[in-house]
């Protein structure tokens, strides 16, 4: 693989229901990162890691967590999904520094009914 | 609060010249960034600029004045592949990145 992949790719999801989205990233970045997409706003921060181990709480957690085991994959829980969280989700990773450029996967429609 | 603004949508001509503006209010600064978005795809990085000036890469450049809190993407000779988002984001204090909700580019041949 090459740079950020997530899975899946589409999914449609009844409320109530527990969901992970998959990221994995090869470029050895210690930083990664959750957003949503909703139209007519920009991208928001759910949660984010600086770096293996640790996570942080971004703009809109709520409902969501994270975990970051490792330095290549960061999933993110929807433990009881509620159509709220209807949105297009990306998983973004970059190295830390002053710069932090980042680089996103595809990214994930969840569609929650 | 922090704030970035920029227009929601323009439209310009296959072959011209448009300038994308943001302005934004946010707790410190540590540079701007300019991201393209085609429908349906991820963002993709354009330019970053964390000094006062003008920043030039091809057809796009970027320019920055810290003191106004501004920005604008310029795009020059514009093809219909051009026809995306663009996105500004500024990061802040604790640099995490705080974005702006995106300028739809509208190309006409």
């Amino acid at each position: 693989i090459a740079g950020i992949t997530q899975a899946p790719t589409s999914q449609i999801l009844a409320a109530g229901r527990r969901m992970t989205l998959r990221c994995t990233q090869d470029m050895r970045h210690n930083a990664m990162y959750w957003y949503r997409q909703d139209l007519g706003l920009g991208l928001r921060l759910i949660h984010y890691s600086n770096t293996a181990g640790t996570t942080g709480k971004g703009e809109v957690p709520d409902g969501y967590s994270v975990s970051r085991a490792n330095t290549d994959d960061f999933p993110l829980t929807l433990a009881s999904a509620v159509p709220s969280q209807t949105s297009v989700y990306f998983c973004a990773s970059s190295e830390t520094g002053t710069r932090n450029e980042q680089f996103f996967g595809p990214g994930t429609r969840l569609t929650v009914l | 609060g922090q704030n970035i603004d920029q227009p929601t949508e323009m439209t310009a001509t296959e072959g011209a010249i448009v300038q994308i503006n943001c302005t934004y209010q946010t707790s410190g600064f540590n540079g701007l960034f300019w991201y393209q978005q085609h429908a349906g795809e991820a963002p993709t990085f354009l330019s970053y600029n964390v000094l006062d000036g003008l920043e030039e890469k091809g057809r796009f450049s970027s320019f920055l004045s810290r003191s106004k809190g501004y920005s604008y993407l310029l795009l020059k000779e514009l093809q219909m592949k051009d026809s995306a988002s663009y996105l500004c984001a500024v990061l802040d204090s604790n640099y995490q990145l705080i974005w702006g909700a995106g300028t739809k580019l509208i190309i006409k041949p």
